[in-house]
């Protein structure tokens, strides 16, 4: 258990759904961050917040959208989303955006249908 | 920019054994940051080790060690005593000092398989 947790595990939508993924962490940490790992590819960093402000967002499509209502908390909300979205969604969080560790949540494995 | 490479999709040891996994890295910054992460079967990206660019010992936590060798920009990744429960995926990481250094940039990862 890191402290990080990620609801739903898995997700099935189709290109038409809209959906939320959602991360709570119970570190009282400062920085939350959105990862995805495709099949066989390096994880891409998506976007980074930091006490609640977005830091970070390295050219995401704009259907995926996020959202850091409080420090705790971190969503990301889906729609019209692709195929090749198919991946695995990893939140993290850290003390603070330079801190040197990050603990990651457990992911939400995603397929569009 | 920064790069990671690990060049071992796969790997396998014999219970017990200790196993080298490899890392190399490239980065423009004057320091930086040296991870290694253990991804599970169940998703989880789990912290193992750190290692800075001007520490002078090389880390340990552990059974885990980091064979840290500035001039090739290598940090390999060294698990001693190999465990059934050490089957896993393995990242290296790095996270630079120049702008934007929040980010880690992770390498494509290694599958470690552990025999009984």
């Amino acid at each position: 258990e890191t402290g990080v947790t990620q609801t739903p595990r898995h997700l099935v939508m189709g290109m038409t759904n809209k959906k939320s993924l959602k991360c709570e962490q119970h570190l009282g940490h400062n920085a939350m961050y959105w990862y995805k790992q495709s099949a066989k590819k390096p994880l891409e960093l998506m976007f980074v917040y930091s006490l609640e402000e977005r830091v970070e967002n390295n050219s995401v499509p704009s259907r995926f959208s996020p959202e850091c209502p409080n420090s705790s908390h971190l969503f990301l909300h889906l729609h019209t989303l692709q195929p090749e979205d198919s991946a695995l969604y990893l939140c993290a969080s850290s003390q603070a955006v330079t801190s040197l560790r990050e603990y990651f949540g457990a992911g939400t494995r995603l397929s569009v249908l | 920019a920064q790069k990671i490479t690990q060049t071992q999709p796969g790997m396998f040891v014999q219970e017990k054994e200790a196993v080298t996994l490899d890392c190399t890295y490239d980065t423009s910054d004057p320091s930086y940051g040296l991870f290694w992460y253990k991804q599970p079967s169940s998703g989880e990206m789990i912290f193992l080790i750190y290692q800075g660019s001007y520490d002078q010992q090389n880390a340990t936590e552990g059974r885990y060690s980091l064979n840290f060798q500035k001039a090739r920009k290598s940090a390999n990744l060294v698990i001693s005593a190999s465990q059934l429960g050490d089957s896993a995926m393995y990242f290296c990481a790095m996270r630079g000092s120049g702008a934007g250094s929040y980010q880690l940039t992770f390498g494509k990862g290694t599958k470690l398989s552990v025999i009984p």
